[in-house]
């Protein structure tokens, strides 16, 4: 059974910094590429980044670029986001989840509240 | 990197057909023939119904059906059930990045 769980999430102070975690389960965690996708409170689903399943390329949503980081450990089955200077409007659930034919499997999500 | 345009709210009756759409550019929805689309009902993870603009995963019903036009995606929902009561999205992949619709609230009636 293919399992995504999150974790890292918390709450932190604008400007500060978290590294969310996503560990795999029950697939070929190396063949896949993975994204992250964050929703606020009460607000939609919006793309936030993506690596390949080598881990050498990757891509990221503007609002993110320069502040985030997405990394993968394929030994260990794990999935990262470094999220450096954060801002108020960060504050979301985020979700990992796998690429194949679309997004068919999710994380149950991890909340980041920002604020002071 | 701008949002696809979906319509906030789209309702209908049991039994009836409903269709929401995703607007974007050529530079996503009509670059590509990637477009996805999710359900997600209120505090749960999105579940993935169509890929591939018009390709239904296995286990999802063939009342849920996929197309695109140009810059505009579709995704159509007929014989409406109760529980398909729930928030849509669409996505679309666009060269350097992926982008999601702002999401519309299916109610049924």
């Amino acid at each position: 059974e293919v399992q995504l769980v999150e974790s890292g999430g918390g709450l932190v102070q604008p400007g500060g910094s978290l590294r969310l975690s996503c560990a795999a389960s029950g697939f070929t965690f190396s063949s896949h590429r993975m994204h992250w996708v964050r929703q606020a409170p009460g607000k939609g689903l919006v793309w936030v980044s993506c690596i390949e399943s080598d881990g050498r390329s990757s891509k990221y949503a503007d609002f993110v670029k320069g502040r985030f980081s997405i990394s993968r450990d394929n030994a260990k089955n794990m999935l990262y986001l470094q999220m450096n200077s954060l801002r108020a409007e960060d504050t979301a659930v985020y979700y990992c989840a796998r690429d194949t034919n679309g997004l068919p499997y999710w994380g149950q999500g991890t909340l980041v509240t920002v604020s002071s | 990197q701008s949002a696809l345009t979906q319509p906030r709210s789209v309702s209908g009756s049991p039994g009836q057909s409903v269709t929401i759409s995703c607007t974007g550019t050529s530079s996503d929805v009509g670059g590509y023939n990637y477009v996805s689309w999710y359900q997600q009902h209120p505090g749960k993870a999105p579940k993935l119904m169509i890929y591939d603009v018009s390709e239904r995963p296995s286990g999802v019903p063939d009342r849920f059906s996929g197309s695109k036009s140009g810059n505009t995606a579709s995704l159509t929902i007929s014989g409406l059930q109760a529980d398909d009561e729930a928030d849509y999205y669409c996505c679309s992949y666009a060269g350097t990045y992926f982008v999601f619709g702002g999401g519309t609230k299916l109610t049924v009636l």
